[in-house]
């Protein structure tokens, strides 16, 4: 199994710009998460689909945060525009069972 | 004051020295608990996980659970290098919902 796959591993953009941050969850899983995770605030629970249905996205920071899910096997995380304050390590992990989570190998983004 | 709170480190010990990591947390209604490990760089990934309250044992590592006293704990016995990364807790009630510590770093030293 290749796991939870995200692209790109990187990004490094300037401050208005749009970002998007790409996922394809482990095959047969119908939960997906959104996670950002910063030296201060530890990892944050920003969004997370059922069966392509966002279900909780409270934990999105403002608008400039979307995301969507149009089918099982991808969900993008778009942040338009983006600001410094975004910069930080972004995850996507899914599962079967809600108590737990796989995760990707993460976004690591840098707004300047 | 958070849900869950887990004291940063970072903790450096020796090799095969015992290291003990620890959370509390405020909701009596958390029924699972759950250990990540963390690499440098790398997701979180699973290493134990343990319903209520009790001990469970996965060879050198040892999860434990006191719901009298909101507190949980992860062993390591015989520590390697190779256990040098962030463990973070994290714990649910009987719902979709996972609430993660911030995390503990750990170094171990040969």
């Amino acid at each position: 199994d290749a796991g939870v796959i995200q692209s790109p591993r990187h990004e490094v953009t300037e401050m208005g710009q749009e970002v998007t941050l790409r996922c394809k969850p482990i095959s047969g899983h119908d939960y997906l998460f959104w996670y950002r995770q910063t030296m201060m605030r530890g990892l944050e629970l920003l969004i997370y689909f059922n069966n392509n249905v966002p279900i909780d996205d409270s934990g999105m920071p403002e608008d400039r945060f979307s995301a969507k899910m149009p089918n099982a096997s991808f969900s993008t995380l778009k942040i338009q525009p983006s600001e410094p304050r975004d910069s930080a390590v972004y995850f996507c992990a899914s599962t079967l069972s809600p108590r737990f989570r796989y995760f990707g190998p993460g976004t690591r983004l840098t707004v300047l | 004051q958070k849900e869950v709170e887990q004291d940063p480190g970072p903790l450096s010990v020796p090799e095969g020295a015992i290291v003990s990591l620890n959370c509390t947390y405020s909701n009596s209604a958390f029924q699972y608990f759950m250990w990540y490990r963390q690499y440098s760089r790398k997701g979180p990934e699973l290493l134990m996980y343990t319903y209520s309250s009790g001990n469970k044992e996965d060879g050198r590592f040892t999860a434990q659970v006191d719901k009298s006293s909101k507190y949980i704990s992860l062993f390591i016995r015989d520590s390697q290098p190779s256990d040098s990364a962030t463990y973070l807790c994290a714990m649910s009630p009987n719902t979709d919902k996972l609430i993660f510590g911030t995390g503990t770093r750990l170094q171990v030293f040969p």
